[in-house]
């Protein structure tokens, strides 16, 4: 039982570029999130999915899209990278229930925008 | 929409029992969280606490909670070097359904 995976670990992107951070769980999971950690701001929303087909936007969407073909799978990507979007970014499922809360994190992603 | 403020470092000495403090402005949250984050890794579920609970331990933690000042608060007794991680609270999104709002993490460092 793997939990949460993402890839890769580190990444360094030119402004511009695109990429696509992965996140898988073999949790069979409904809900599954996408989270940015910068210094000083905590962990904020950017995207999340109830389930298969079924995504919506969070607190900080712009310039991220997700999709979800799959309850395992959520992979997130960047459009057009910029510096801001430097980050350390973090995937959560859980199962939806009365506990409403990110019970497994995936390790994490650094990303670098130069 | 929620609001969950945290100081930003704690310092200890090993053996001394740490307090880590935490601040919302929903008084509608139904649950309240701390999850610990360690070096390079993800966050973990550490603990949480009912909104009808004024207090909860389990082991070293004790989770105290004042609803009416939207207080929360944990306590690690006899801190050990182990314990070195930021810590964040987090609760439930006002009419934002599965979502959470986290604070912005303590950072606990235990000094020998």
């Amino acid at each position: 039982n793997a939990g949460v995976t993402q890839t890769p670990k580190f990444q360094v992107l030119k402004t511009g570029q695109s990429m696509t951070l992965q996140c898988a769980q073999d949790m069979n999971h409904e809900y599954m999130s996408w989270y940015r950690q910068d210094p000083g701001m905590g962990l904020r929303l950017i995207h999340y999915s109830v389930g298969a087909g079924i995504t919506d936007q969070g607190e900080v969407p712009n310039g991220y899209n997700v999709s979800r073909s799959t309850t395992e799978d959520f992979p997130l990507r960047l459009l057009s990278a910029a510096p801001s979007q430097t980050s350390v970014y973090f995937c959560a499922s859980r199962v939806m229930g009365v506990m409403n809360t990110e019970a497994f994190f995936g390790q994490g992603t650094r990303l670098t925008v130069v | 929409g929620e609001d969950v403020e945290q100081s930003l470092f704690l310092s200890v000495r090993e053996g001394d029992s740490s307090v880590i403090n935490c601040t919302y402005t929903d008084s509608s949250s139904t649950y309240l969280y701390w999850y610990k984050q360690e070096p390079g890794a993800g966050l973990q579920l550490l603990t949480y606490i009912f909104s009808n609970m004024d207090m909860k331990q389990d082991q070293r933690l004790t989770v105290l909670l004042n609803k009416k000042d939207k207080h929360l608060s944990l306590r690690i007794a006899d801190t050990q070097t182990g314990d070195s991680a930021i810590y964040f609270c987090a609760a439930p999104r006002t009419g934002g359904g599965n979502k959470l709002t986290f604070g912005t993490g303590t950072q606990l460092k235990v000094e020998l």
